[in-house]
């Protein structure tokens, strides 16, 4: 599988867009990117996924350059809600079921 | 449409004995896997079961074992425990190959 490399952490101010950066510059052709999060200590909730179009659902954007080595979620609105910790994973259905998740992107909205 | 379910919340155990958690995936969802959260670690991939069979494991001992049950739902043992057994056990479900989804965890305690 490929790698991901993610920001440590970013802060948000509320009601604001967060933009969450991720390089994958080794994703192969069949490679979905994947994001996640996770609040502290609960089970990771699924955000969204891409292959190469952009994608938008009710809870974000997502981003893919047209070379596919990097993508932004993009969280329209944020919230304090959105406080967690987010995950960029890539991904195919070759990968036997093993979803690598890195460190992460620490988000901390502020009022 | 019910999410991941996974049982018990929380288990105390005491080091050597034996742990079972257990899951039920998404109603419909055929892949079963389980990811061990250590504190302050990211989540690490245990095993992939699809269709009943053991498909895919990580990098841990065989003391870690577990099973698929016709319904689907699964079972995670952990043989021999050890003090840095001590971890959230996240459960994740998906259609073969697709974007899982993940249960809130059971965390165990090896005293």
């Amino acid at each position: 599988d490929a790698k991901t490399t993610q920001p440590p952490s970013m802060d948000c101010a509320e009601g604001r867009a967060a933009n969450l950066p991720c390089n994958h510059s080794t994703i192969s052709g069949n490679e979905y990117v994947y994001w996640y999060r996770q609040i502290h200590s609960q089970g990771p909730q699924y955000i969204i996924h891409g292959l190469k179009n952009n994608e938008t659902n009710e809870m974000a954007s997502l981003i893919i350059t047209e070379d596919r080595k990097s993508s932004t979620l993009i969280l329209p609105h944020a919230t304090l809600r959105d406080t967690a910790v987010y995950y960029c994973i890539v991904s195919s259905t070759d990968s036997w079921g093993k979803f690598q998740f890195g460190a992460g992107t620490q988000v901390v909205v502020t009022p | 449409e019910a999410g991941v379910t996974q049982s018990p919340t929380h288990l105390i155990k005491t080091r050597g004995q034996q742990a079972t958690l257990r899951c039920s995936p998404i109603s419909g969802h055929t892949s079963v896997y389980w990811y061990q959260q250590a504190l302050g670690l990211g989540l690490q991939f245990l095993l992939w079961y699809d269709e009943g069979e053991e498909r895919n494991r990580g990098n841990f001992p065989p003391r870690f074992s577990g099973r698929q049950f016709p319904n689907y739902s699964s079972e995670l043992n952990v043989n021999a425990l050890e003090l840095e057994d001590s971890a959230l056990y996240l459960c994740a479900s998906s259609l073969a190959g697709g974007e899982q989804f993940f249960g809130p965890g059971t965390r165990l305690t090896v005293l």
